[in-house]
């Protein structure tokens, strides 16, 4: 089945130390997005690559890095995490700007 | 930029009732409008979509009304059973999604 796939589910990571979620997709989508959902808010769009293009959301914090190697992989650098940023993480994909459909998420502690 | 209000935030219902879930937008030149379930410790999944040149779309128990004039569209799920019990969320694009605050059904046996 065509599908997004988000590795690893679970992510443990220390106050500071790098950490990097990856997404991948076999709907070959050329749109790819990362939200951040934190507990019972909506999720909330950090950026997303329109084929090669990155797009960057205004109030994205500059620790949020994303790199797309290929048209399936997208992969989300957290530069140093901080408390506040424990979160899901969702990977989404879409043909143009059409449906979207996301990813199961990665859950990121931060210790 | 686009504001997405939802309500209720929360909405408890008997198995077999109906419930509806209702949002207001304010940006008109928003031309698609996605319903998304959100099961505990899971990602969103697409349920149902309308587009802005549709005033209603149905599929099975699940049907969404669009309101373009009153910037209103709602969503509508009969005969519930429980584990229709999620967080829904609502969403207004032209490009981007912008998402409502979402409604946690609950439906009881």
């Amino acid at each position: 089945d065509a599908m997004v796939i988000q590795n690893p589910r679970y992510q443990v990571t220390q106050f500071g130390k790098p950490v990097t979620l990856s997404c991948s997709q076999t709907l070959n989508h050329n749109v790819m997005y990362w939200y951040q959902q934190k507990s019972s808010q909506a999720p909330k769009l950090l950026f997303h690559y329109y084929d090669k293009d990155f797009n960057n959301e205004a109030d994205t914090p500059d620790n949020f890095q994303s790199r797309r190697p290929n048209t399936s992989f997208c992969f989300l650098d957290i530069r140093s995490p901080g408390l506040g940023d424990a979160a899901m993480y969702l990977c989404a994909t879409s043909r143009g700007f059409r449906e979207q459909y996301f990813g199961p998420g990665t859950r990121l502690t931060v210790t | 930029g686009e504001n997405v209000e939802q309500h209720p935030s929360t909405l408890s219902v008997q198995e077999g009732d109906s419930a509806v879930i209702k949002c207001t937008y304010s940006d008109s030149a928003s031309n698609y409008f996605p319903w998304y379930k959100q099961e505990l410790g899971k990602g969103p999944q697409l349920i149902i979509d309308i587009r802005s040149n549709v005033g209603e779309k149905k599929d099975q128990r699940i049907a969404v009304t669009l309101n373009k004039t009153a910037k209103h569209f709602s969503l509508h799920i009969t005969e519930t059973q429980p584990e229709d019990s999620a967080v829904y969320f609502c969403a207004a694009s032209t490009d981007k999604l912008i998402f409502g605050t979402g409604t946690r059904l609950q439906v009881f046996p």
